[in-house]
């Protein structure tokens, strides 16, 4: 079974300063990465994916994470976060399943963000 | 806005009923993902269906049930609710064998009184 780990429950940092959550999965086989936020009150966000290729990948509202396989590691970065980044981040993990297509996401258990003006 | 639709935003009801929740996937996309986003468990995947067929099922209790139907929309049924049940049901989907990531609804948010 797959599992997923988000080493900071709770992250605060001041506007202007570099972010970085850690996340770590177990699964033996071939896995997709993602992380997703969800704003107060909204629902989950796409922010990026990795599923092959580059490892370095890039999302949207400038975040980027690098997947490292030898360390089972999917981090988020960020180089200069804002007010509006406050929220709370998900790392989730699938993984393909026979007749196409993947299966349910496995999510951690999230990593609360308050960002300080 | 992901183009994902859920009904309804708030469900309020007791101890011992029934209740459906419905979602209508984004345009073109065949998969549709039921998640249970609760304070002590967190987000977990409960069932997929792929084109109107069961594809994968997470922890799911035996008193929920889903399907899919032709027009591709979905209904979560939940029986016999227990307190425990309260939670945020969202609803995802996603254009299979694509890799897209999944797109989620605004949520259900099912109290049990």
């Amino acid at each position: 079974a797959q599992s997923v780990s988000q080493h900071n429950h709770h992250v605060i940092l001041s506007e202007a300063a570099s972010l970085e959550l850690g996340c770590n999965y177990s699964y033996g086989g071939t896995v997709n990465l993602f992380w997703y936020v969800q704003y107060p009150g909204q629902h989950l966000q796409l922010l990026l994916k990795y599923f092959s290729g580059d490892p370095l990948v890039k999302g949207i509202k400038g975040f980027e994470a690098e997947f490292i396989k030898s360390k089972f590691s999917f981090n988020l970065r960020k180089p200069s976060v804002q007010w509006s980044d406050t929220a709370e981040y998900f790392c989730a993990v699938n993984s393909l399943i026979s007749g196409g297509g993947a299966d349910g996401l496995t999510f951690g258990k999230g990593t609360h963000l308050i960002i300080q003006p | 806005d992901s183009g994902v639709t859920q009904t309804p935003k708030h469900l309020i009801t007791a101890t011992g009923q029934r209740v459906t929740l419905r979602c209508s996937p984004r345009s073109g996309d065949l998969s549709v993902y039921w998640y249970q986003q609760s304070l002590d468990q967190g987000l977990q995947f409960l069932i997929q269906y792929y084109n109107g067929e069961e594809r994968a099922k997470g922890n799911i209790l035996e008193r929920f049930s889903a399907q899919q139907f032709p027009d591709l929309h979905s209904e979560l049924n939940l029986s016999s609710l227990e307190l425990g049940d309260s939670a945020l049901y969202f609803c995802a989907s996603s254009v299979e064998g694509t890799g897209g990531g999944q797109f989620f609804g605004p949520g259900t948010r099912l109290t049990v009184l």
